[in-house]
């Protein structure tokens, strides 16, 4: 199975400011999706990106606020600009298993907005 | 569009018992379902998945059944140990190729 490092696995930040968090696979995979986790709560797919081509947003999500670069098979960034205390969650890279099946999971990045 | 509905949101079993998690989904079209489990601290984990053309899937301790008719699905721990304690979430993939998840269950053994 791929293995997968995010980094920064956690990080404090204060409003309005931006954070870049890093994704890198340890295999080249076709497609690299981003999920938010809020506390307690399930995963929210925020957007889907595939090498070579702009990434795919999910509703209530916009390029603007969490531009998405992939720039190789094996690596992604997801920024996440001008955090509010809203933005406080836990973000996720996962990589696909094969027929689109997103079937791993980095550790993830717990942001913390003050 | 595809729900899935997963239960109970809490389960707490004495160690060395059953555990058994049930979600429901809505699309018919629906072909793939994961489990996946959480550890504190740690993303998701695949630990089963099931397709539609089959009805059951077992690994050591832990299975899966699905039941297409009724459209739904559920987890199952034989003798469950205290490395079971976790997150475990269901998903289904809709007919766009897309995961939706289920709410999660936390689950916790008692020693």
């Amino acid at each position: 199975s791929a293995v997968i490092s995010q980094k920064p696995s956690r990080d404090i930040c204060q409003r309005g400011t931006s954070l870049t968090i890093q994704c890198q696979v340890d295999s080249q995979v076709t497609m690299m999706f981003w999920y938010r986790q809020q506390p307690g709560q399930s995963l929210t797919l925020i957007a889907t990106a595939n090498q070579g081509s702009e990434a795919t947003y999910e509703s209530g999500f916009v390029i603007d606020k969490f531009p998405i670069s992939r720039p190789n098979l094996t690596f992604s960034t997801l920024t996440v600009s001008n955090m509010s205390p809203e933005d406080s969650s836990i973000y996720l890279c996962s990589v696909e298993g094969g027929e689109g099946r997103p079937l791993h999971f980095g550790n993830g990045t717990r942001l913390t907005v003050t | 569009g595809e729900n899935v509905e997963q239960h109970p949101s809490t389960l707490s079993v004495q160690e060395g018992d059953s555990a058994v998690i049930k979600c429901t989904y809505s699309d018919s079209a629906s072909n793939y379902f994961p489990w996946y489990k959480q550890e504190l601290g740690k993303g998701p984990q695949l630990i089963i998945d099931i397709r539609s053309n089959v009805g059951e899937k077992k690994d050591q301790r832990i299975a899966v059944t699905l039941n297409k008719t009724a459209k739904h699905f559920s987890l199952h721990i034989t003798e469950t140990q205290p490395e079971d304690s976790a997150v475990y979430f269901c998903a289904a993939m809709d007919s766009n190729y897309q995961l939706i998840w289920g709410a999660g269950t936390k689950l916790i053994i008692k020693p």
